[in-house]
């Protein structure tokens, strides 16, 4: 079993629409949360960390659900330009980032 | 924010021939960084940790042998894939921690990432 689990996808999704990606972890030691946006052939970038208490910035909002091993990341009124995939990822500790494969968006007019 | 270069971004080589990637931060030290790889259509895999002045880590499955990295200075670490086959084709992704970062928080520096092709 991978230690960051994420759907593929792609989510095709229109202009405006809602979109939420799902993520679970099996490591329960895992200690800190992250969404990073990966473009096609391009490193990834921090999006945002994921706090229990849930965290939004602008149009995006992440949560983390201890109890489940569960993260999601919400994105609203979606653009053109949020199409690229979002990496679910985990710090384990030992100074470790474990990525999942990502799961692909593709915002159509 | 911080900056991570790569050089080269792209190479083709003819297997057997080794092949030297540098990562550089430019406005940090960095006395951690770590080299990925990813494969199409897969998630970023950590091959190694490299600490200035100090061996890599290679996780689980990395010859060490192969995939030498040397972390020489606190903002350049050298990763030279060895004897390189077509199956070592793929994208080498470095990432620096800085000195000044919090260890409770790993917040790493993407560089822009070096495409290796061996034919």
């Amino acid at each position: 079993r991978k230690e960051v689990e994420q759907d593929p996808g792609p989510f095709n999704v229109p202009e405006g629409a809602t979109v939420a990606f799902n993520c679970t972890y099996s490591n329960s030691a895992s200690q800190s949360f992250f969404w990073y946006r990966q473009d096609c052939r391009k490193e990834p970038k921090l999006l945002m960390s994921v706090y229990s208490s849930g965290n939004e910035d602008g149009r995006f909002t992440a949560q983390l659900n201890r109890a489940s091993q569960y993260i999601s990341l919400l994105i609203r009124d979606s653009k053109l330009s949020d199409s690229a995939t979002y990496l679910c990822v985990a710090f384990t500790g030992f100074q470790k980032l474990v990525f999942g494969t990502g799961t692909r968006l593709l915002v159509s007019p | 924010g911080a900056v991570v270069s790569q050089h080269p971004s792209r190479v083709i080589c003819k297997s057997g021939t080794s092949v030297k990637i540098e990562c550089r931060s430019l406005d940090f030290q960095a006395t951690t960084m770590f080299w990925y790889r990813q494969f199409p259509k897969q998630s970023l895999m950590l091959m190694a940790t490299s600490n200035e002045g100090s061996k890599a880590t290679y996780e689980q499955g990395v010859e060490k042998d192969k995939f030498l990295i040397n972390h020489a200075s606190l903002t350049l670490s050298t990763l030279t894939v060895t004897s390189a086959h077509p199956e070592d084709s793929s994208f080498y992704i470095c990432s620096a921690r800085s000195l000044a970062g919090d260890i409770s928080y790993n917040e790493q520096f993407f560089g822009p990432g070096t495409r290796l092709t061996v034919l």
